[in-house]
This record gives structure tokens, C-alpha cells and sequence, in this order.
């Protein structure tokens, strides 16, 4: 079974500060998504990472690939209140005839000024 | 692109009552996805349309659950006699064909069953 793991789960942070979240899955993939979720809103793409060494930047994001690991990871540089909000992962999964996204556990950010 | 429309938004129900959400894909997308998400919890997998054609299904949708997507443009998911349980956000993604193209979701239908 596909499982996608992130950590931390909330993370409460100062403005101006920097940290990362992670992504650990299960099985054997080569595409990861990240995307954003404001409260009772729906998902903003944030990143689409398509290869082993994938690192894709967005203003204080950036997003980061290492299929070998399974790991993913999205640094916040010098947080802004502006990014609040829950992150998830979504590892694409391909099974034969079928595909679809395994999302992570999502990261509640809490970015205090 | 006019993104992916979700209707209704809220839907508030009765338990035993059956429900059918509707889906807009955009219009160049042949792949399409209904999600389930819980409160605190990110989104499950449902099942996977490509064109008209239902690839496949999760466990999680009991025999009470049915999706179509006929001629391969809108699809609708209906549930049947529903449950406390089925209260959730139900969401609906699209894409094309092809390993670059990302997910669009919708706004999604959120489902309270009273």
C-alpha cells in the first residue's frame, strides 16, 4: 500500500524565519505535487516535480525531489503571515491501466508575526 | 481555461437521503478524478474516469456510491441512502494525457448529512 508521510504535521512559525516540511513515501514514483489549502477552500498547485533531482523555486518556496530517498521536501525562506496555510504532498501513483495522487497527511503552517 | 466547476458548493442532507454532486471538467481534459476530504485529513482517492471509461475505483466507495462520466465531459457522483459518515468535502480534479500536465481541482462540494 502507497503510503505518504509529512512532518510535521502543524508548524507554528515566526515571520522571517526559515524551516522545511517533509515528504517521505512509500513505493516507487517519479512525479511529486505540491499543493496549497486555505481554510474550507480548495487546492492551489504549487509545484509539479517530475524527476529525480527536481528543484523548482516560487518566491519564498522551494521545492525539492529526491526519488532515490523518497523524499520530498518545500523550504519556506524568511515566512511571511501570508503563508498560512495547510501544504500537502501528492506522490502520482501508476498502476497498469490507472493513475492517480496519494496525498500526504498535509503540514498546517502558522506563520506568527 | 475556465477551470474545473463543482455544484453544488454545500449540500446539507438528510441521512437516507441520496445526493448527486456534478462535475465540469475543463473542456481539453480527458482524465478526471473524484477525491473525498475530511476535516484535518488530506484528500482520499476515490475513483479515476478516462474519457467515459471508469479505470478505477477505491475501496472506500461502498456499493453505496456511484460515478459516471458519460460521453466523456462532465461526470456526477451520487450517493445513495447516505450516512453520517459520508459528511466531507468532495472534490474534483481533471488533467490531460501526458506526464507534464498537472491536476486542476475544483472548488468542491461540501456534503453535511444531518
Amino acid at each position: 500500500e502507497l503510503k505518504v508521510e509529512q512532518n510535521p504535521l502543524f508548524l507554528s512559525m515566526q515571520e522571517g524565519k526559515n524551516y522545511t516540511i517533509y515528504c517521505n513515501y512509500s513505493t516507487t514514483s517519479d512525479r511529486l505535487y505540491w499543493y496549497r489549502q486555505d481554510p474550507g477552500k480548495s487546492l492551489e498547485s504549487l509545484f509539479v516535480l517530475l524527476s529525480n533531482g527536481a528543484v523548482k523555486q516560487e518566491g519564498r518556496l522551494m521545492a525539492s525531489l529526491d526519488t532515490k530517498a523518497r523524499l520530498s521536501t518545500l523550504h519556506i525562506t524568511a515566512a511571511v503571515h501570508d503563508l498560512s496555510a495547510t501544504y500537502f504532498c501528492a506522490v502520482f501513483f501508476y498502476g497498469g491501466a490507472t493513475n492517480k495522487l496519494i496525498f500526504g497527511t498535509g503540514t498546517l503552517l502558522a506563520v506568527q508575526p | 481555461d475556465t477551470g474545473v466547476s463543482q455544484d453544488p458548493r454545500h449540500k446539507i442532507t438528510k441521512r437516507g437521503q441520496n445526493v448527486t454532486f456534478r462535475c465540469d471538467p475543463i473542456s481539453e481534459h480527458n482524465r478526471l478524478y473524484w477525491y473525498r476530504q475530511t476535516l484535518g485529513q488530506g484528500p482520499e482517492f476515490l475513483t479515476y474516469f478516462q474519457n467515459e471509461a471508469q479505470l478505477e475505483k477505491s475501496r472506500l466507495l461502498s456499493d453505496r456510491f456511484s460515478a459516471e462520466r458519460p460521453k466523456g465531459s462532465f461526470s456526477t457522483l451520487e450517493i445513495q441512502r447516505t450516512e453520517q459518515g459520508d459528511s466531507a468535502m468532495y472534490l474534483c480534479a481533471s488533467r490531460r494525457g501526458g506526464r507534464s500536465y498537472g491536476y486542476t481541482f475544483g472548488s468542491g462540494t461540501r456534503l453535511t448529512v444531518v
